[in-house]
């Protein structure tokens, strides 16, 4: 099947822990993205790529890490340095300027 | 920078009921529009998009929105409601000159009661 595959879909981390968050396209889209889902805030971007080994920042992207070292992979760690990381994170890749999403990871800072 | 706003945050319907949600965004340049819904417990799915032409448009499930370009505006609406439709509604821009940049709203949680 074609599509976005994140994982793990759940994930508790220790405080003070890095943890990675895997994303994975097989639709051959060349921009990924990563958003964070909070009740009553909406998505929020923290951080994009528009072709291999190029990402840019978003709006929240402080404490958050990525790569894109391959067209079908962007990774997000997610570093001690985010305050506040318990969340929804959701994995976006871009088809003729409209946005599709896996089906998102729940982090639970414990 | 662009900003979107949903102005209803929770809405309560009975079934068959119509419904009007509003999305005004901030941006003075060329945009594309889109309504996406995240159904309880599934990933965000889209719903319908504007790019150019005609400015209502026609969605899945019955669902359409008009963009007016004059109030900045891409409302959803859908006639008669279906207690299915309960989800949470975002409505979503990329500017077309940042088109890489899609910027959602805060959601719209629709609860339809049979």
């Amino acid at each position: 099947d074609g599509g976005i595959t994140q994982s793990p879909k759940y994930l508790f981390r220790k405080e003070g822990q890095n943890v990675t968050l895997s994303c994975e396209q097989n639709l051959n889209h060349d921009a990924m993205y990563w958003y964070r889902q909070d009740p009553g805030q909406g998505l929020r971007l923290i951080y994009y790529s528009q072709i291999v080994n190029d990402f840019q920042k978003g709006d929240i992207a402080e404490g958050y890490s990525v790569s894109r070292e391959k067209k079908e992979s962007f990774p997000l760690t997610v570093t001690s340095a985010q305050k506040n990381p318990t969340a929804f994170y959701l994995c976006a890749s871009n088809a003729g300027n409209t946005i599709y999403f896996g089906e998102g990871s729940w982090l639970t800072v414990v | 920078a662009q900003s979107v706003s949903q102005h209803n945050h929770h809405v309560i319907l009975s079934e068959a009921a119509s419904l009007e949600l509003g999305c005004n965004y901030s941006y003075g340049g060329t945009v594309n529009l889109f309504w996406y819904v995240q159904y309880p417990g599934q990933h965000l799915q889209l719903l319908l998009k504007y790019f150019s032409g005609d400015p209502l448009v026609k969605g899945i499930k019955g669902f359409e929105a008009e963009f007016i370009k004059s109030k900045f505006s891409f409302n959803l609406r859908k006639p008669s409601v279906q207690w299915s439709d309960t989800a949470e509604y975002f409505c979503a821009v990329n500017a077309l000159d940042n088109f890489n940049k899609f910027y959602f709203g805060s959601g719209t949680k629709l609860n339809v009661k049979p």
